[in-house]
């Protein structure tokens, strides 16, 4: 499984666009990019997944270049309540099971 | 259609202690997967339980087993509890779509345990 590398930390304001980027420079052919969110006392969400090119759902958009070496998550206008740990996680289903390895995440906070 | 839970919320035992961790997956849902997560970490993959058979398991020792019943509800067990097995366990469901992208899965609010 490929490993990732993402930064510790980020802050921003309410309103602004988030964008964080994850580097997986060993991603294999199969795998898919996907992240989740996690708030404090709770368990990870889903946030988001994408193979290649550029994926939106209702909350994030992830971009991914021709290569597939790294991704981006891009949260638009964030508010306070976006204040969580980000993971960017790389894999697929080898065998037919689906273990997700998490990194250290990205710690985002939103401030006022 | 309800979510995943898990009991008990929070748990104190003492080291050599054993225990027992339990997990409703979501309805709909024939997989269960086990995560530990130390402070400041990211959770780490225990094992997975798919139609009551252990499908895959991470790196951890002997003494973390599980179960999974004919409702699709899982344990886990921890025997001979050591210090180091302070931490937030989380539990995480999910239906398998046979495709390449990885399934989503739907994670529980954990279970604090602290042993001293």
């Amino acid at each position: 499984l490929a490993k990732t590398t993402q930064p510790i930390s980020m802050d921003s304001y309410e309103g602004q666009e988030v964008n964080i980027t994850c580097s997986h420079n060993n991603i294999a052919t199969n795998d898919y990019i996907t992240w989740y969110q996690q708030f404090p006392s709770q368990g990870p969400r889903f946030i988001i997944q994408g193979y290649k090119t550029k994926v939106t759902n209702e909350v994030a958009s992830l971009f991914i270049p021709a290569d597939r070496k790294s991704s981006t998550l891009s949260l638009p206008r964030v508010s306070l309540s976006d204040t969580a740990v980000y993971y960017c996680l790389v894999g697929d289903k080898p065998g037919g099971y689906n273990k997700l390895i998490f990194g250290a995440g990205t710690r985002l906070a939103v401030h006022p | 259609e309800t979510g995943v839970t898990q009991s008990p919320t929070h748990l104190i035992k003492t080291r050599g202690q054993q225990v027992t961790l339990r997990c409703s997956s979501q309805s709909g849902h024939n997989t269960v997967s086990w995560y530990q997560q130390a402070l400041g970490q990211g959770p780490q993959f225990i094992f997975q339980y798919y139609r009551e058979e252990e499908n895959g398991r991470g790196n951890f020792p002997p003494r973390f087993s599980g179960l999974q019943f004919p409702n699709y509800s899982s344990e886990l067990n921890v025997n001979a509890l050591e210090l180091d097995d302070s931490a937030l366990y989380l539990c995480a469901s999910s239906h398998p779509t046979g495709q390449g992208a990885l399934d989503t899965q739907y994670f529980g609010p954990g279970t604090r345990l602290t042993v001293l």
